[in-house]
């Protein structure tokens, strides 16, 4: 059964610190993996990464895929309390008409003053 | 200008009641969704609609019935409500181009809370 995952589940940090967020999935036919972030209603895009190695990079927000090891990071340097939200990483892979987003469990980051 | 709408955004109703919720893009879109997130917040499909076409219906009750009208509405209709149904609803849609295509846009959720 395809499976996404995400580390740690929940994270505290003050504002300042760099953070980390891990996502690992094990899909068949993979064809993509999504970052979004949710904070109180709609989870909005961050990235999509396909190819190994490159990373995708949005201010303080950067994140990459490590095809082999089946796995990517969301990196947040600099965090600010705005950066506060529940991440998710998803997965998509090829077959069928069209292709449905496989969610992890999400990371709830919350980042104090 | 909202991309993707959801219509209501709260709905409280006791068990065994019937339900709808509405979905609307005007993003041309082809494809769209309904998920569901649980009280742990965990996001999984139920149902993927392409051009008013069903391609994928997951493992949901049959008491959940989606339907789209054209490609730009997708609703679902829920009967006979039971207490496992209160979740907050969401709404997808995404273009097939080949780049962008799994790129989904959400609407802001229909939290359904079922007494």
């Amino acid at each position: 059964e395809d499976k996404v995952v995400q580390s740690p589940l929940s994270l505290v940090v003050h504002e300042g610190d760099t953070v980390t967020l891990n996502c690992s999935y094990e899909v068949t036919n993979f064809r993509s993996l999504l970052w979004y972030k949710q904070e109180k209603k709609a989870p909005t895009f961050l990235f999509m990464l396909t190819s190994s190695g490159i990373e995708k990079k949005s201010g303080r927000l950067s994140s990459i895929l490590d095809k082999k090891e089946l796995s990517s990071i969301l990196n947040i340097t600099a965090t600010q309390t705005g950066d506060s939200a529940i991440y998710l990483c998803a997965v998509t892979n090829y077959g069928g008409a069209t292709n449905k987003l496989i969610f992890g469990t999400g990371t709830l980051l919350a980042v104090q003053p | 200008d909202t991309a993707v709408s959801q219509t209501p955004k709260y709905l409280v109703t006791q068990m065994g009641n019937d339900k709808s919720i509405k979905c609307e893009q005007n993003l041309g879109h082809d494809t769209m969704y309904w998920y569901k997130q649980d009280s742990k917040k965990f996001l999984k499909i139920m149902f993927s609609y392409n051009n008013k076409e069903l391609i994928i219906n997951e493992t949901v009750p049959n008491r959940f019935s989606p339907k789209s009208p054209d490609k730009a509405h997708l609703n679902l209709h829920i009967n006979s409500l039971e207490l496992g149904d209160s979740a907050v609803y969401f709404c997808a849609s995404s273009h097939p181009s080949s780049v962008a295509y799994n790129e989904q846009f959400f609407g802001p959720g229909t939290r359904l809370t079922v007494l």
